[in-house]
């Protein structure tokens, strides 16, 4: 069955620090993996998409890396700002284009 | 929000009763589609579409209709039939069907049954 799970489910931290969001996949065959921000009553807004042959994709102070082999893969966030707060999804296409979604982690970034 | 549009924001609907969610497009794009979000779970498909005048179910199909008659517009109509719609719904689109295109959402609909 394809899943993704993702951890942890809830994180707080404070302004300034570095956090590193995790997800586990069991779909297949794998196409790309994407990681999303979603903020409170809103739609996801994509901030990286990764091949199998891509190791690390960063995009400002996000940064994602790929690890086929594991079929994990993480979401860093350096130096955070309160505007970080939301919901990270990680999503993996499968084949036909079928997306399978994780169930997020929900950042709270304290001042 | 990518130029998808989704009305309106909240609704509220009593038992028993239909209601259509609202989803418009102008990014010329051919598929669109339809997830619902509940807490702790990830999005769900429910329809999708690939071009006009035609689409397919998704996983959680029962109790949802929608149309496709426009290219910019794919309705979600929630039927009485649907046992649980309280949920945030999801409106998307997608240019092509090439694996890296990426899926465009709209703002969502949030819908309570009272």
């Amino acid at each position: 069955k394809n899943q993704v799970e993702q951890s942890p489910q809830s994180l707080i931290i404070l302004e300034g620090k570095n956090c590193t969001l995790q997800c586990n996949y069991t779909v297949s065959p794998f196409s790309n993996l994407r990681w999303y921000k979603q903020d409170t009553g809103r739609g996801p807004v994509s901030l990286t998409i990764m091949t199998f042959s891509e190791n690390t994709k960063s995009n400002g102070r996000y940064t994602a890396t790929l690890d086929a082999d594991t079929k994990q893969s993480s979401l860093h966030i350096t130096a955070s700002q309160l505007s970080d707060s939301a919901s990270y999804i990680c999503v993996v296409s499968a084949e036909g284009n079928k997306l399978v979604f994780g169930a997020g982690t929900i950042l709270r970034v304290k001042s | 929000d990518g130029g998808i549009t989704q009305s309106p924001k909240y609704l509220f609907r009593k038992e028993g009763q239909n209601v259509t969610l609202s989803c418009e497009q102008n990014l010329n794009h051919d598929a669109m589609y339809w997830y619902r979000q509940d807490p702790g779970q990830g999005l769900r498909l429910i329809y999708y579409s690939q071009i006009v005048n035609d689409f397919q179910k998704g996983d959680i199909a029962e109790g949802y209709s929608v149309s496709r008659e426009k290219k910019e517009s794919f309705p979600l109509t929630v039927t009485s039939a649907q046992k649980n719609p309280t949920a945030f719904y999801l409106c998307a689109s997608r240019r092509g069907q090439g694996p890296y295109n990426e899926q465009f959402f709209g703002p969502g609909t949030r819908l309570t049954v009272l």
